[in-house]
């Protein structure tokens, strides 16, 4: 079946400083990407995605490649600040038929400090 | 904001009750998905309808399902509630069945003591 493996956090950075967070799936098919970030007490947002291999998705300054021979999809920031501060997960839809049901990671808490 | 809609925000019942939980799509969206957020399973997969017809299950259990109304919001009922089901319940909806990106609601949090 398919599933989804990211780092552990929590990650803690100062604000200014870059973010990886690393994302790897298995999937049966060809798949495609999406980063989703939580607010505390919200709801999930999409932040970015990618349909295909190679696609680069980009949103608010993060950015992800989706990458098919490595199977990873690792989220980036290069300057982040304390409003980034959040749960990010990612995730993968593979077709299955007609069911686009999303599979996530288990989250990564980023916490930024001033 | 994202459109999609859910309530009551908070529910806490106790152990055996059942209870519904109500979910309206972004306005012109057909499919509405199901998950269940929580500490121990993470982000799971309940159950996806697509214009009133169930497409997918995740992992449901028997003591729960769900329905899609011709107006397209969905419920999802859950009972003889269990100390296990706290949890964090989200809908999520997206155009169609052919559609990539889902939107989600706010959740409702349910208390079972």
């Amino acid at each position: 079946g398919n599933s989804v493996t990211q780092m552990e956090g929590p990650v803690t950075l100062s604000e200014e400083a870059f973010l990886t967070i690393n994302c790897t799936y298995t999937a049966t098919g060809y798949p495609s990407l999406f980063w989703y970030v939580q607010y505390p007490g919200e709801g999930l947002q999409l932040l970015l995605k990618a349909t295909k291999a190679d696609d680069k998705g980009s949103n608010k300054g993060f950015e992800a490649t989706y990458r098919k021979e490595t199977t990873s999809f690792h989220l980036e920031k290069g300057s982040v600040q304390v409003s980034d501060s959040a749960v990010y997960f990612c995730a993968l839809s593979d077709s299955g038929g007609s069911n686009y049901k999303l599979t996530f990671g288990k989250g990564t808490l980023l916490t930024v400090n001033p | 904001d994202s459109g999609v809609t859910q309530t009551p925000k908070h529910l806490i019942t106790a152990t055996g009750q059942r209870v519904t939980l109500r979910c309206s799509p972004r306005s012109g969206d057909l499919s509405v998905y199901w998950y269940q957020q929580s500490l121990d399973q993470g982000l799971q997969f309940l159950i996806h309808y697509y214009n009133g017809e169930e497409r997918a299950k995740g992992n449901i259990l028997e003591r729960f399902s769900a329905q899609q109304f011709p107006d397209l919001h969905s419920e999802l009922n859950l009972s003889s509630l269990e100390l296990g089901d706290s949890a964090l319940y989200f809908c999520a909806s997206s155009e169609g069945t052919f559609s990539y990106e889902q939107y989600f609601g706010p959740g409702t949090r349910l208390t079972v003591t």
